[in-house]
């Protein structure tokens, strides 16, 4: 069983759809991740938050809006999506920055935009 | 800009067989590299973790090393079975000079399927 717990599992929304995806963990680590992964590619980072600030941003579209309301806990918010949008959300978390610790992964949001 | 690559891209083989899998990266600037497994439509599976100062893990079947100077690391599976069939990534964990936090980058991936 994985230590991290994504929900939904899969979600079907239209792209004028507002909804959101939630990541949550009670390992006690201070950094969380998201990824977006197409079919058959490996993970590409979205966004990292450390001790509940946002400290990348990949460059990710407005669309996509995170949020971290506490340390074990990371939402993802979306609106206005688009078909391209299709793809398994990844959340994933760490010791804080700085230490030599693994990434645990949880098992994903299979998003579909119509 | 760093780049992860895998190969072979697919492989398929007999079970009982011992396996390497590669991972080659550009920039040496790594502060560790992990391998992960990832069963179809499920999330990534840590395996193995090997620190930049460390040559190499194990982890029963598995071992993987490390050659930071050289830019490579394989995974050696030894004596595969058919429940070892997934996708196996690397990703290399750097830091950004700019914010002190560190990102991980993600190799191309190696899909195994091992027939019984």
């Amino acid at each position: 069983d994985t230590e991290v717990t994504q929900t939904p599992k899969h979600l079907v929304m239209g792209m004028t759809n507002k909804k959101s995806l939630k990541c949550e963990q009670h390992m006690g680590h201070r950094a969380m991740y998201w990824y977006k992964q197409k079919a058959k590619k490996p993970p590409e980072l979205m966004f990292v938050y450390s001790y509940e600030k946002l400290s990348i941003n990949e460059s990710v579209p407005s669309r996509f809006s995170p949020e971290c309301p506490n340390s074990s806990l990371l939402n993802l918010h979306l609106h206005a999506l688009q078909p391209e949008d299709s793809a398994l959300y990844l959340c994933a978390s760490s010791q804080d920055r700085g230490t030599y610790q693994p990434q645990h992964f949880g098992d994903g949001t299979r998003l579909s935009i119509l | 800009k760093q780049e992860v690559t895998q190969i072979p891209a697919a492989l398929s083989v007999p079970e009982g067989e011992n396996l390497v899998l590669n991972c080659s990266f550009t920039d040496s600037a790594i502060y560790n590299l992990q391998w992960f497994r990832q069963d179809p439509g499920k999330g990534l599976t840590s395996l193995l973790l090997i620190q930049s100062s460390q040559r190499e893990q194990t982890s029963g079947r598995l071992n993987a090393s490390l050659d930071k100077s050289s830019g490579r690391s394989t995974l050696y599976i030894a004596a595969s079975q058919p429940g070892d069939s997934a996708t196996y990534l690397c990703a290399v964990r750097r830091v950004l000079a700019t914010s002190g936090t560190y990102k991980y980058i993600f190799g191309t991936g190696t899909r195994l399927k091992v027939l019984a």
